[in-house]
């Protein structure tokens, strides 16, 4: 059974620093890994969607990359700014339907 | 791009009683719905996988008989919440997969706060 695991489960920052926020995963056999940000009672807003043939995927001040072999990726946000602070989901999809297993998400809070 | 949405986006009802929430894709078809629950400061559980035109597929420890879920088109699922008590209170959000350019997406709705009194 597939198991993602995200660290840290919390992060503050000052604005303008660049940062890491890192998932892992059990089972290497993946069709893809996504990067989602959540706001406050609100849904998903799909921010990345990295293939399993891929190794990073861009997108302004976001950066992902993917090591399928090691079971890891990595959401950089380059340039922090307060209206980054949300919580930030990574969910990998199997090879097998269309199911998605979320991690347990990391909230980031940006400081002014 | 591919929208979902859900309704209603917030409710509240007494104790034993059922609520109905909806899914829908508004410009595709999807044959593929999923319905997640989300308690606060955790992350999304899948509940169910819903298949227009056939019954839908529960994940371990999901009582069916409590969370009915109907598919009945390409655009639609419902999940209605049976004789609700206060621990279904959560966050209920669906997604729907939109099969175009090649690759299978998920689109996320907007989430459900249900909050039973």
């Amino acid at each position: 059974k597939q198991e993602v695991t995200q660290i840290p489960a919390a992060l503050s920052v000052p604005e303008g620093e660049n940062l890491v926020l890192n998932c892992s995963f059990t089972d290497s056999a993946i069709y893809n890994l996504q990067w989602f940000r959540q706001d406050p009672g609100k849904g998903l807003t799909s921010l990345l969607l990295i293939q399993s043939s891929q190794r990073e995927q861009t997108s302004g001040r976001l950066n992902a990359s993917l090591d399928k072999s090691s079971g890891r990726s990595t959401l950089y946000i380059a340039a922090s700014q307060p209206g980054d602070s949300a919580t930030y989901l990574c969910a990998v999809r199997g090879n097998a339907g269309n199911m998605l297993t979320f991690g347990g998400g990391t909230r980031l809070m940006v400081k002014p | 791009g591919a929208v979902v949405s859900q309704h209603p986006s917030r409710v509240i009802c007494k104790s034993g009683t059922s609520v109905k929430i909806e899914c829908r894709s508004l410009d595709f078809q999807a044959t593929t719905m999923f319905w997640y629950r989300q308690f606060p400061k955790q992350s999304l559980m899948l509940m169910a996988t819903s298949n227009e035109g056939s019954k839908a597929t529960y994940e371990q420890g999901v009582e069916k008989d409590k969370f009915l879920i109907n598919h009945a088109s390409l655009t639609l699922s419902t999940l209605t919440v049976t004789s609700a008590h206060p621990e279904d209170s959560s966050f209920y959000i669906c997604s729907a997969i939109w099969r175009g350019g090649g690759t299978d997406t998920q689109y996320f709705g907007p989430g459900t706060r249900l909050t039973v009194l």
